[in-house]
């Protein structure tokens, strides 16, 4: 079975800095995809960015950009210019391919301090 | 495009009573999961459909849970009877399916049962 590892239940960044949430899995599949989710305090489940693990390349999507270790089975996710609206709690998910089985981490709980 | 659809958003009932929550998935998409979130357990996958049809429900609690997907546009997820310990807010969420896995999620239900 694959398992989602978030370690840092909590953190807290000043506007406008750099932060950066890990995020480690298990697996023996070498295809899957993978997902950073943001839940703010409406508690809407929102879609941050994603990766495949075929591709080399690390995702960006303007401010947030992911480091995907394979090797390491390691997906860290990168917020960079931290704004006050980035406060939220971010899950990081694994998923097979076909199967649709996503998996989801515990959780990081973001502060964005003014 | 209107996202993913949940009503009710919140709902409050008595131990026993029947609980039925609704989704209408994106347009288009052909996967659609439900997903209860509590503080213990986390993001949980209950069940999932593909074109309509029950793929995995391993993760239906017990029996006084059932889901039904009667066309591409509407699901139902029902409780009977409800138990305190069922209090958690539901999600369902949708995908494209094929080359397009990430899920898109609906506001949530949030159930209180008393």
């Amino acid at each position: 079975a694959q398992t989602v590892t978030q370690s840092q239940p909590e953190m807290s960044v000043q506007e406008a800095e750099t932060v950066t949430l890990s995020c480690t899995y298990d697996t023996s599949e070498s295809n899957y995809y993978l997902f950073w989710y943001k839940q703010p305090p409406s508690r809407q489940m929102i879609l941050v960015i994603r990766q495949e693990a075929y591709k080399q390349q690390n995702a960006t999507e303007n401010r947030f950009s992911v480091n995907f270790q394979k090797a390491a089975k390691s997906f860290s996710l990168k917020i960079s210019d931290s704004q006050l609206g980035d406060t939220a709690m971010y899950f990081c998910a694994f998923m097979k391919p076909i199967v649709n089985d996503m998996r989801f981490g515990a959780g990081t709980r973001l502060t964005v301090k003014p | 495009d209107a996202g993913v659809i949940q009503s009710p958003r919140h709902e409050v009932t008595e131990m026993g009573q029947e609980v039925t929550l609704r989704c209408k998935p994106i347009s288009g998409h052909n996967s659609l999961f439900w997903y209860r979130q509590t503080m213990m357990r986390g993001l949980e996958l209950l069940i999932y459909f593909n074109n309509n049809v029950p793929i995995d429900d391993s993760g239906m609690p017990e029996d006084r849970f059932s889901a039904k997907m009667p066309n591409a546009s509407f699901s139902t997820l029902k409780i009977q009877p409800s138990e305190p310990r069922d209090s958690a807010v539901y999600f369902c969420a949708s995908s494209l399916g094929r080359e397009a896995y990430e899920q898109y999620f609906g506001p949530g239900t949030r159930l209180t049962v008393t």
